[in-house]
């Protein structure tokens, strides 16, 4: 069965510095997501794209982030300047008509 | 805006009990609503789905209708099992697909 794949599963970086986080969406979906869960918290929407380009995006997407769809397969959530309250669970997903199929995330730490 | 209230955690029970977790929703369409489990350690899985109002969605024992009369997608099961411990996330998607999701309730099921 198709699934959505994100690398790395864990990434640990220093405060300041920028951080690619990759997806690889099913193949056939359009819509893609970013979604972050801080630890013991509730998911929590970022973007949505959609035909190269931002669909929506919630307000905790500053200016510090940014996502590229590189090359008609993978999804990237850029991070440029990381803080600490960035740490937390990033989690792609793709969507069909109805249901968003969810990567099984990517946990970064800034130290 | 959209939004879903589901019951706080976390809950407690022994093994073969009656679960219910509760989840309510507040939204100007006619969204499809979800329940998405999250086991230790690891990323969402899609539990169960309605996209309208009176279907039935289930899954491994789990159900929840969707009830437009009392914005409502309680969650059930008959009988649980130490391996239903986890995190469960109540969620709803709308036009947009963008998914909102509730703040989880932990589940911990006891021998």
């Amino acid at each position: 069965e198709p699934e959505v794949t994100q690398t790395p599963s864990h990434q640990v970086t220093q405060m300041g510095q920028e951080v690619i986080l990759r997806c690889v969406p099913i193949s056939n979906h359009l819509y893609f997501y970013w979604y972050r869960q801080i630890l013991g918290q509730k998911v929590e929407f970022l973007v949505s794209f959609y035909n190269n380009e931002i669909s929506e995006k919630s307000e905790i997407f500053d200016d510090q982030f940014s996502v590229e769809r590189p090359d008609g397969s993978n999804f990237t959530l850029k991070i440029r300047s990381t803080k600490l309250e960035d740490s937390a669970m990033y989690f792609c997903a793709s969507r069909t008509v109805y249901e968003q199929y969810f990567g099984p995330g990517t946990r970064l730490t800034v130290t | 805006g959209d939004s879903v209230t589901q019951m706080e955690g976390p809950v407690t029970l022994s093994e073969e009990a009656f679960l219910t977790i509760n989840c309510t929703y507040t939204a100007t369409g006619y969204p499809s609503l979800f329940w998405y489990v999250q086991y230790p350690g690891e990323g969402l899985q899609l539990l169960l789905k309605a996209t309208k109002a009176d279907d039935k969605g289930s899954n491994k024992g789990f159900e929840a209708t969707y009830r437009k009369e009392t914005t409502s997608f309680h969650l059930e099961k008959g009988s649980v099992q130490v391996s239903d411990s986890a995190v469960y996330f109540c969620a709803l998607s709308d036009q947009d697909n963008d998914m909102r999701f509730g703040a989880g309730t932990r589940l911990t099921v006891k021998p």
